[in-house]
């Protein structure tokens, strides 16, 4: 079956680290996105792309990056990884201009 | 931008009782959709429904476009049914503005 899949699924890192979580995507949709979920302010959007070689910022954007180099994965890179980035992020995707977007399982990373 | 707005924050219900989650947006929307997330974390899509009424069992849900919000029917409620309902909108754009969610308690 056709699938949206986040790795890992928990992830401890240290100040200052550089880490990359994974997105994968099986539907060959055009459009994905990351969101980060913390308590008190629901899921914010910090990166999306609508196709290969495309991507933009979203509402807290800084201290993330993101890279499109093919149709199925988009991954979240944290630069230097602050406590401030500690939280859960999401990855989606979806398909066209008016469509359903899909969720990932989630990536629970904690910033020590 | 688009803000979303839903109400009410909490609810708690005995199991078998029917409930209704509100969703008001403050602008033209071409996306809405209402997403469960159960006590593992789990987003589950319920309802893609950018106007007009849909209905999967138990659960049902009406958006009215032209006044700008959506609501969330939960019918005969179960345990299970119990987490966090979240309304997604999107406008112009492909990408999805979150409300803050209801958190929903069903107690047997």
């Amino acid at each position: 079956d056709a699938e949206i899949t986040q790795s890992p699924r928990h992830k401890i890192t240290e100040t200052g680290r550089q880490v990359t979580l994974a997105c994968h995507q099986t539907w060959n949709h055009n459009n994905m996105f990351w969101y980060r979920q913390d308590l008190g302010h629901g899921l914010r959007l910090i990166h999306y792309s609508y196709g290969v070689q495309d991507t933009n910022k979203g509402e807290v954007s800084d201290g993330y990056s993101v890279s499109r180099s093919n149709t199925e994965d988009l991954p979240l890179t944290l630069e230097s990884a602050a406590s401030s980035q500690t939280s859960v992020y999401f990855c989606a995707s979806s398909v066209g201009r008016r469509a359903e977007a899909f969720f990932g399982q989630g990536t629970r990373l904690t910033v020590v | 931008g688009i803000q979303v707005e839903q109400s009410p924050p909490d609810l708690i219900l005995q199991e078998g009782a029917n409930s209704t989650l509100r969703c008001n947006f403050s602008d033209s929307v071409n996306n809405l959709q209402w997403f469960h997330q159960n006590p593992w974390g789990q987003l589950i899509n319920l309802f893609y429904i950018p106007s007009g009424t849909k209905q999967n069992g138990r659960l049902s849900a009406t958006t009215v476009a032209t006044e700008r919000y959506s609501l969330l029917y939960i019918s005969s409620s179960q345990t299970t049914d119990s987490g966090v309902y979240f309304c997604a909108v999107g406008g112009g754009a492909q990408k999805l503005v979150f409300g803050q969610g209801t958190r929903l308690t069903i107690n047997p």
